[in-house]
Formats: structure tokens, sequence, C-alpha cells
């Protein structure tokens, strides 16, 4: 499974859009690009995935670059309770594991 | 819906008990689970998948005779700790798929174990 980069750590004001990059540059044709998060002592949750189109549900949106090499995970209106360390996981498709990398720990600030 | 569970939540137990840690999906069988630990402030480490009514696989260095996973319904894997020492203090979450519907992987809650 291809390897993802994140940042360590962001910022972002309550009520503000939070823009999470992830760099994956040797993801492959068949691989999924997965977010999820987890908030402090809690299991991980699901946000979102997709494969070359962009995807947007209720919870954020995924921005994928042409090339795929890279995405944006948008939450559009972040709350307090979106702070919680956001994993970008490349996956394959039919069941491949989701292997954690470090992800980024955002901190939503009033 | 797709509700996982994990039994208990916590516990404490002595160094050389085994300890017994429960993962249940709620409200779909489940066709694979996995099973993760995580250290203190670190990401979530894979240790093994297991697939119905077959032996779990294992990720590379971890000790299958350490770490006993049983996955004997399609609802129910369990994750059996023996001889525990404090080194195997850690948050211990298991996730789990339907397979035939969707291969997402929902998580349960976790369980922090303290061995003393």
């Amino acid at each position: 499974d291809a390897k993802t980069t994140q940042p360590p750590s962001m910022d972002c004001a309550e009520g503000r859009a939070a823009n999470l990059p992830c760099n994956h540059s040797t993801i492959s044709g068949n691989e999924y690009v997965y977010w999820y998060r987890q908030i402090h002592s809690q299991g991980p949750q699901y946000i979102i995935h997709g494969l070359k189109n962009n995807e947007t549900n209720e919870m954020a949106s995924l921005i994928i670059t042409e090339d795929r090499k890279s995405s944006t995970l948008i939450l559009p209106h972040a709350t307090l309770r979106d702070t919680a360390v956001y994993y970008c996981i490349v996956r394959k498709n039919q069941g491949g594991k989701l292997i954690f990398g470090q992800g980024t720990e955002l901190s939503v600030k009033p | 819906g797709a509700v996982v569970s994990q039994h208990p939540s916590r516990v404490i137990c002595k160094s050389g008990t085994s300890v017994k840690i429960e993962c249940r999906s709620l409200d779909f069988q489940a066709t694979t689970m996995f099973w993760y630990r995580q250290f203190p402030k670190k990401s979530l480490m894979l240790m093994a998948t297991s697939n119905e009514g077959s032996k779990a696989t294992y990720e590379q260095g971890v000790e299958k005779d350490k770490f006993l996973i049983n996955h004997a319904s399609l609802t129910l894997s369990t994750l059996t700790v023996t001889s525990a020492h404090p080194e195997d203090s850690s948050f211990y979450i298991c996730s789990a798929t339907p397979g035939q519907v969707t291969d997402e992987q929902f998580f349960g809650p976790g369980t922090r174990l303290t061995v003393l």
C-alpha cells in the first residue's frame, strides 16, 4: 500500500473551513484515498473516501488532484467537536488493509 | 447501523495473568475483523486480521502465541493477551467489515489495558 504524508498538526478557528492536506505520490491506479478521524481515547471514525473524483458527504469534502498524488480533506465549518487526529490512508479496493500513518492533529479553537 | 462494541472498555490486571477482550458487531455480520493496538500519542498499529472460522493472519512482529485471536462467529471476535506484562499495556481497538455489502471498516470504541 502507498505511503501517505501529512502535517503533524494544524489549527483552525471555529466556524472556518479546515483544509487538511495529504501527499500520496506513490499511489497506484487501484488504490483509494480514505480519511478517518480519531477523537481522543475513542475508536477511529470513517469520514469519506474517493478514487479520482471529488467526493462530498454530510461530514466533509474530498478533493483529489488530477494526478492523484495528493488530496485535501475539507471540513466546511469546523466546530470544537472536530478536534481530533485525522488520518489519510491509501488502500486497495476489495478489502485491503488499513495502515495508519501518524495523521494530522487538528485543533479547532474558539 | 454498523455498530461495533468492545468489552470491557477498561481492564487492569496483574502481571502474568491473561486478559480476554471481546469485539462484537451489533447489527451486521462481520466476515472479517481486525485488531489494532495504540500506544499513547502514537498511531494505530494493525496486529492481525481474522476471518470467521479460520485462523487469524498476524502482522510481522506480532507474537501469535502472545495475542490469541478467535473469530468463532460472524458477530464475535476475541483477543486474549496471555501472560500479560506491563509492556502489553495499551489501547486495543477492533474493527469489523461486513464484506459482501461493503468492505468499509467500522471501529469499536477501544479497550484500555493496564498491566501492573
